[in-house]
């Protein structure tokens, strides 16, 4: 069964401090996996997307990174805000003959000052 | 560019209710979707679009309809309002060149 798997399911974190949160997929085959941030009443905006290829992406001070071997990826929090604050969700792109997005159920984020 | 716009943002129904909930992007992107969102669950695909007047199901169809006249538009209409459609929609467009998908704000439904 095509599953996206999210660890842990809530984290409470101190600003300033790093956090990395887990995603491990069983979706075959695989096209690319996305990592979103969506606040509280918001829409979820993409934060990275990487192919089988790519094992790093970074945008600011969120890294992701890709084992398509284990299928797993992380996704690291540098020097955590309060604006940090969310649910991040991971996405996993299935090709078939049409893509098909598995999404995750999310981590919850909470940085307290 | 405003993006993904959704209205409207809050709506309360009663059960047997229809009603429309707006979509729109500026992108001129071709793909469009509409997700639900509920407590402890992953986003589910309600219907998709691949582009004018083509429109396919998704993962949970069953009470919804959606049209797609224009690019620009597409919107998802609930038949019969039912309390198990109570539940937060977003609209998605997909475009660029990693397939990247932009969501609306969302729309909160509750349906009594």
């Amino acid at each position: 069964k095509n599953q996206v798997e999210q660890s842990p399911q809530s984290l409470i974190i101190l600003e300033g401090k790093n956090c990395t949160l887990q995603c491990n997929y069983t979706v075959s085959p695989f096209s690319n996996l996305r990592w979103y941030k969506q606040d509280t009443g918001r829409g979820p905006v993409s934060l990275t997307i990487m192919t089988f290829s790519e094992n790093t992406k970074s945008n600011g001070r969120y890294t992701a990174t890709l084992d398509a071997d284990t299928k797993q990826s992380s996704l690291h929090i540098t020097a955590s805000q309060l604006s940090d604050s969310a649910s991040y969700i991971c996405v996993v792109t299935q090709s078939y003959n049409t893509d098909k997005l598995i999404f995750g159920t999310g981590t919850r984020l909470q940085v307290f000052p | 560019n405003a993006g993904v716009t959704q209205t409207p943002k809050f709506q309360v129904l009663k059960t047997g209710q229809s009603m429309t909930l707006q979509c729109a992007q500026d992108m001129n992107h071709e793909y469009m979707s509409w997700y639900r969102q509920d407590p402890g669950m992953g986003l589910r695909l309600i219907h998709y679009s691949v582009g004018a007047g083509i429109t396919d199901q998704g993962e949970v169809p069953n009470g919804y309809n959606v049209s797609r006249s224009t690019t620009e538009d597409f919107p998802l209409r609930l038949l019969s309002a039912a309390p198990s459609q109570t539940s937060v929609y977003f609209c998605a467009s997909t475009g660029g060149a990693y397939n990247e998908q932009f969501f609306g704000p969302g729309t909160r439904l509750t349906v009594l």
